[in-house]
């Protein structure tokens, strides 16, 4: 695609239920990441996917998140038995190649709102 | 870990002034730093990204400088208009290079 796609674009649910997010990177882009926004924090790492290597979970707060990314493209995080402080904006970005190895630049996707009542 | 740093937090101005964002961080051994955007609701937007080895980089009225050995970068924004108000984020890689690092971000306002 043309951008990196995330949906739901908001999702609002109770506690202790369980959530689905999904990331669409662009094309033919092999790192994929996982970032948190919460209310007026920086950006927090939570995962990141590069080609068919093993993912870098270092990121995630607790056990009750994980992700996947199918075929080296799409990817789910998935929260379950969510809490209050799970509320944030999780956004999703995609890379030609990982960072620092040079100029290539993180695309973000629009971001996932999640309210956790 | 590398700790980034925003300052200020908020700037309001009239349009045409020129715009000075600072950011900072603890750890200079980094390959590169990039400023980004976000427009309210929005994801973020890369603005530009400075190589290690650059000192700084340029788009049209943007213009971004970088000072490794003091941990510092900064952010200019030439006759600001209205357009221009965003929150602008800083980021630079940890060690293992993949991982960016986010300074908290300057809210600018700039009023018509």
């Amino acid at each position: 695609g043309a951008g990196v796609s995330q949906t739901p674009s908001n999702k609002v649910t109770e506690k202790g239920k369980y959530v689905e997010l999904r990331c669409d990177p662009i094309s033919g882009h092999t790192a994929l990441y996982w970032y948190r926004q919460s209310l007026g924090q920086g950006l927090e790492f939570l995962i990141y996917f590069q080609g068919n290597s093993a993912p870098d979970k270092s990121g995630l707060p607790s056990d009750r998140f994980s992700a996947e990314r199918t075929g080296g493209s799409v990817s789910t995080l998935t929260i379950q038995r969510t809490q209050q402080e799970d509320s944030a904006v999780y956004l999703c970005a995609s890379s030609l190649i990982a960072l620092g190895s040079g100029a290539n630049v993180l695309t973000f996707g629009a971001g996932s709102r999640l309210t956790v009542l | 870990k590398q700790e980034v740093t925003q300052i200020p937090a908020a700037l309001s101005v009239p349009e045409g002034e020129n715009l000075v964002l600072n950011c900072s961080f603890t750890d200079s051994a980094i390959y590169n730093l990039q400023w980004f955007r976000q427009d309210p609701g929005k994801g973020l937007t890369s603005l530009l990204l400075i190589q290690s080895s650059q000192r700084e980089q340029t788009s049209g009225r943007l213009n971004a400088s970088l000072d490794k050995s003091s941990g510092r970068s900064t952010l200019y924004i030439a006759a600001s208009q209205p357009g221009d108000s965003a929150t602008y984020l800083c980021a630079v890689p940890a060690r293992d290079d993949y991982k960016l690092s986010f300074g908290a971000g300057t809210t600018v306002t700039v009023r018509a």
